[in-house]
């Protein structure tokens, strides 16, 4: 059973930190990896999306990667905003199967950066 | 285009009634997917369908709950009887075609369900 943990819980920075979320999977099995961002009280943004033969994907000021044998994922946050304040959510997909389309979320990691 | 829409926003109920959730998925994407996060736990996969036959229904939780989604569009969740720890937040989200490579999903703004 695929079991997915972030840490931190939660972070608070000052602006324009550099900072680095974690996310950890248990089966290495996937074939994708995706973080989310969710808003208060508003729904799922896919921020990135790395398929399990990728090592890394950049979006902007965001930089995921992907180490599948050990079963981790980072994701990199350059010269955060607080507009960057939200729930930062890692998700992994298994590769086959009847439960390909699910995705396994882990807690979240909940980040403020404070002006 | 239009992303993925849920209604209602919100629902408060008593207990022992009727909920039914709806979900349009973005036009074309065969495949449609339900999750849900309850209090202080981790948002958990419900079911997917593709078209409209039901992939996988291994996250449902018992019987009371019923997913149909008519024609290959729409989704219905449909609770009953509703129970107190069926409040939570439940997100739809859909993604292209098997073929199509990435199969990135794409999320709802969820509906906050009230169980009282």
């Amino acid at each position: 059973k695929q079991e997915v943990t972030q840490i931190p819980a939660a972070l608070s920075v000052p602006e324009g930190e550099n900072l680095v979320l974690n996310c950890s999977f248990t089966d290495s099995a996937i074939y994708n990896l995706q973080w989310f961002r969710q808003d208060p009280g508003k729904g799922l943004t896919s921020l990135l999306l790395i398929q399990s033969s990728q090592r890394e994907q950049t979006s902007g000021r965001l930089n995921a990667s992907l180490d599948k044998s050990s079963g981790r994922s980072t994701l990199y946050i350059a010269a955060s905003q607080p507009g960057d304040s939200a729930t930062y959510l890692c998700a992994v997909r298994q590769g086959g199967g009847t439960s390909y389309g699910k995705l396994t979320f882990g807690q979240g990691t909940i980040l403020t950066v404070h002006p | 285009e239009a992303g993925v829409t849920q209604f209602p926003s919100h629902s408060v109920i008593e207990k022992g009634q009727t909920v039914t959730l709806r979900c349009d998925p973005i036009s074309g994407h065969d495949n449609l997917y339900w999750y849900r996060r309850v209090m202080g736990k981790e948002i958990k996969f419900l079911l997917h369908f593709v078209k409209e036959s039901k992939q996988d229904e291994s996250g449902m939780p018992n019987n009371r709950f019923l997913a149909e989604r008519t024609g290959g569009t729409y989704s219905t969740l449909k609770v009953q009887p509703a129970e107190l720890e069926d409040s939570g937040v439940y997100f739809c989200a859909s993604s292209p075609q098997r073929t199509s490579g990435r199969r990135e999903q794409f999320f709802g703004p969820g509906t906050r369900l009230t169980v009282l």
